[in-house]
């Protein structure tokens, strides 16, 4: 497995403001992703973060929402811009290894938004 | 399109045996996922399934069948611990994870 670190752990921010999310893991990985999780219900793709390119984003989801860097291969950042109560969700960002398929998932942020 | 089925609830007695069932409809397969999600937690990874067949780990096991686009989380001997929702997700390519809605298992006593 990969150990993953997100920070931060949980945040209460307000409307109409913007928190930038980071995700670290322990090793050079292939593929960092970031995930959405809203109450009660289960995961869904925001995007692929690219190193050193621009990020690839899933339908519904846009860069101007959710600007994702990735400078190097153990380091992304996810930011929710302009913050609405809708974006109330966990965030948890996800690495998958070289050689390997599986993937692993970061402790998640959980956000509220007021 | 691409489409995921899991049951949204089950219980189950401690020690007993309960099966846990997923289908799915895709275009591009490239493997099927298990995850356990205890409330508050982050998804922990349990099988990942290529092949068709049974893949056994312990007290888990998981099923895949392509053909039929259905896969099955197996658990046995049942602990109040494995109360928690276990999430269904194939990999439609690049490594992109599409999850079924999760199946919450209540462990009684």
């Amino acid at each position: 497995s990969a150990v993953i670190s997100q920070k931060p752990s949980r945040d209460i921010c307000q409307r109409g403001t913007s928190l930038t999310i980071q995700c670290q893991v322990d090793s050079q990985v292939t593929m960092m992703f970031w995930y959405r999780q809203q109450p009660g219900q289960s995961l869904t793709l925001i995007a692929t973060a690219n190193q050193g390119s621009e990020a690839t984003y899933e339908s519904g989801f846009v860069i101007d929402k959710f600007p994702i860097s990735r400078p190097n291969l153990t380091f992304s950042t996810l930011t929710v811009s302009n913050m609405s109560p809708e974006d109330s969700s966990i965030y948890l960002c996800s690495v998958v290894r070289q050689s390997t398929d599986t993937q692993y998932f970061g402790p998640g942020t959980r956000l509220t938004v007021l | 399109g691409q489409n995921i089925d899991q049951p949204t609830e089950m219980t189950a007695t401690e020690g007993a045996i309960v099966q846990i069932n997923c289908t799915y409809q895709t275009s591009g397969f490239n493997g099927l996922f298990w995850y356990q999600q205890h409330a508050g937690e982050a998804p922990t990874f349990l099988s990942y399934n290529v092949l068709d067949g049974l893949e056994e780990k312990g007290r888990f096991s998981s099923f895949l069948s392509r053909s039929k686009g259905y896969s099955y989380l197996l658990l046995k001997e049942l602990q109040m611990k494995d109360s928690a929702s276990y999430l269904c997700a194939f990999s439609g390519g690049y490594n992109k994870l599409i999850f079924g809605a999760g199946t919450r298992l209540a462990v009684h006593p």
